[in-house]
């Protein structure tokens, strides 16, 4: 069974500057989740999806940040402009409904 | 919300030794359980998880003891080996959304 996929594995850009980070979740997996891990700490949930429906987005700082996920299958990432605090692995996470968690490898992101 | 604290932080044992990690959660409602292991430059996989109408599992090496009133759940892995050398994370979520609040890591070294 493939995992879940994220690209791209790294990412360093100009603070300012706009990135998008890709998920693809496991097969059949209607919940998605983002998280942001801040080095040297556990990840943070940032949004949950149910199929492409927002389940909660309340610790998104969406002054800057926005996802979505079409067709209720594949999601972005988005963060638009970047500040160098947001320099973290972004982890994109699928599970079945409200079963375990499976993580995919992250997007290093760093801001200069 | 909830809040999550992990001890140690940094963790060195010698090879066959056992090593355990505690935390401690908040949220009373809170109900399932997972540890997660998370190798440098990878997403954190699950190792074990409990759910709070169980006091103990276990799964060869690894175990997770739950105690719901002190609010407070350990990870013991016993006969430890270098490949378990990594950073591991507690985590703990509640209702149906199961929104994981994870506990700020261990970094297990097991010496040869």
């Amino acid at each position: 069974e493939a995992g879940v996929a994220q690209s791209p594995r790294y990412k360093i850009i100009e603070k300012r500057q706009s990135v998008a980070f890709w998920c693809n979740p496991i097969s059949g997996h209607a919940t998605l989740y983002w998280y942001q891990q801040i080095l040297g700490q556990g990840p943070k949930l940032l949004i949950q999806f149910q199929n492409n429906g927002v389940v909660d987005d309340s610790q998104l700082p969406k002054d800057r940040f926005s996802a979505e996920r079409l067709k209720g299958v594949d999601s972005t990432l988005k963060i638009q402009p970047a500040k160098l605090e947001d320099s973290a692995v972004y982890l994109c996470a699928s599970s079945i409904g409200q079963g375990v968690a499976f993580f995919g490898q992250g997007t290093r992101l760093t801001v200069v | 919300g909830e809040n999550v604290e992990q001890h140690p932080s940094t963790l060195s044992v010698q090879e066959g030794d056992s090593a355990v990690i505690k935390c401690t959660y908040s949220d009373s409602a809170s109900n399932y359980f997972p540890w997660y292991k998370q190798e440098l430059g990878k997403g954190p996989q699950l190792i074990i998880d409990i759910r709070s109408n169980v006091g103990e599992k276990k799964d060869q090496r690894i175990a997770v003891t739950l105690n719901k009133t002190a609010k407070h759940f350990s990870l013991h892995i016993t006969e430890t080996q270098p490949e378990d050398s990594a950073v591991y994370f507690c985590a703990v979520a509640s209702g149906s959304a199961r929104q994981l609040t994870f506990g700020s890591g261990t970094q297990l070294t097991v010496l040869p």
